[in-house]
């Protein structure tokens, strides 16, 4: 079975900062998707980015960026220019491609706790 | 695209009282998922279906827990008895087609059991 490991339960950032958050997976799979979400107060599970695991270039969506390390199993999420909005629970997930006979779904990481300092 | 709709927000009940939760999946998406998160565990995946049909429900905890989806546009989880360790926050998601895309989540119940 897939694990997803976040070793940081809680970051804190400086606002206007940048902040790294740490994902490793455990996979015997070559092929698969990986997600990074992100949770606010109001508890919405909000797409942050996504990464192919064929794909050899990072994801880049604005300020968030990813250094995925197939070899290594690790999918870290960058935010530049950090903001009070950033604030919030969030989580790195993966997804297996759909073999027909079941495990599908997204497993996901505990999660880490970002805290921007104004 | 309304998004994902789930109902109720929030549900408050006493211990042996049947409880539904409900989810309005985004139209066209054929894989839908319910998901649990509480502090100890985070998220877990409970079940899920691909255009209707329950694939996989080895998440689910115990027979108190049952789902369906009659139809592409309407799902529901329920627990019979519920218990006070069954609250939690619940999770609707739906995705399209193609384990490439991810999954699109509704804004969730929070069942509390007392």
């Amino acid at each position: 079975a897939q694990t997803v490991t976040q070793s940081q339960p809680e970051m804190s950032v400086q606002e206007a900062e940048t902040v790294t958050l740490s994902c490793t997976y455990d996979t015997s799979e070559s092929d698969y998707y990986l997600f990074w979400y992100k949770q606010p107060p109001s508890r919405q599970m909000i797409l942050v980015i996504r990464q192919e695991a064929y794909k050899q270039q990072n994801a880049t969506e604005n300020r968030f960026s990813v250094n995925f390390q197939k070899a290594a199993k690790s999918f870290s999420l960058k935010i530049s220019d950090s903001q009070l909005g950033d604030a919030a629970m969030y989580f790195c997930a993966y997804r297996t491609p759909y073999s027909g006979g079941g495990a599908d779904g997204l497993t996901f990481g505990k999660g880490t706790h970002l805290i921007i300092q104004p | 695209d309304a998004g994902v709709i789930q109902s109720p927000r929030h549900e408050v009940t006493e211990m042996g009282q049947e409880v539904t939760l409900r989810c309005k999946p985004i139209s066209g998406h054929n894989s839908l998922f319910w998901y649990r998160q509480t502090m100890m565990r985070g998220l877990e995946l409970l079940i899920y279906f691909n255009n209707n049909v329950p694939i996989d429900d080895s998440g689910m905890p115990e027979d108190r827990f049952s789902a369906k989806m009659p139809n592409a546009s309407f799902s529901t989880l329920k627990i019979q008895p519920s218990e006070p360790r069954d609250s939690a926050v619940y999770f609707c998601a739906s995705s399209p087609g193609g384990t490439n895309s991810p999954l699109h989540f509704g804004n969730g119940t929070r069942l509390t059991v007392t």
